[in-house]
């Protein structure tokens, strides 16, 4: 499975403020997704980040909210923007093995926001 | 509304017994099923992907999926300490959209 890696691994940051994390993989994949776990809670898929096309978000998380980029098939970025305490939460990025629809998860970015 | 069920424990069994955790799910056109591991503070690990009916072994671990009855298990046996852990039921219908269980937490006892 691919090599994935997250930056930051933590921050704490002010409300208002804006923070970007950044999914590297160690080989090239098609399909690389953007999660969130709320504390004691499960995953929630906020957005699908497919090189050369608009992320596809899921209900409830907006573009103006979490704008991604995907500049190449290595590389994704997620921004949580505007942020409020609500906001705290590990942010996941994964990528999607193709055919077998495995998806592998990088390590996660723990977020605070006071 | 897709939903994804799990019992959400904690379950306990000592050293050297089979645990089982159990995941139904409501979408009867479900294609892909799998099983994750997270350990506390870190993020969750693939350990089974199952998409037919029927059994699938590896190692300790296994699988069981009946689309029938909308419901897939797993069985670790001869669980482990180190087998303590959050285990994380996923389903997808299109490979793209993953829908979680919230979890089901595992005490190993020695």
């Amino acid at each position: 499975s691919a090599v994935i890696s997250q930056k930051p691994s933590r921050d704490i940051c002010q409300r208002g403020t804006s923070l970007t994390i950044q999914c590297q993989v160690d080989s090239q994949v098609t399909m690389m997704f953007w999660y969130r776990q709320q504390p004691g809670q499960s995953l929630t898929l906020i957005a699908t980040a497919n090189q050369g096309s608009e992320a596809t978000y899921e209900s409830g998380f907006v573009i103006d909210k979490f704008p991604i980029s995907r500049p190449n098939l290595t590389f994704s970025t997620l921004t949580v923007s505007n942020m409020s305490p609500e906001d705290s939460s590990i942010y996941l990025c994964s990528v999607g093995s193709g055919l077998t629809y495995e998806q592998y998860f990088g390590p996660g970015t723990r977020l605070t926001v006071t | 509304q897709k939903e994804v069920e799990q019992n959400s424990g904690p379950l306990s069994v000592p050293e050297g017994a089979i645990a089982s955790l159990n995941c139904t799910y409501s979408d009867r056109g479900s294609q892909s099923f799998f099983w994750y591991r997270q350990y506390s503070g870190k993020s969750p690990e693939l350990i089974m992907s199952i998409y037919s009916n029927g059994d699938k072994e590896d190692g300790r671990f296994t699988a069981q999926l009946n689309k029938a009855s909308q419901y897939v298990s797993l069985l670790i046996r001869d669980s482990q300490p180190s087998d303590s852990a959050t285990y994380l039921c996923a389903v997808s219908w299109d490979g793209n959209q993953f829908y979680f269980g919230t979890g089901t937490s595992l005490t190993v006892i020695p």
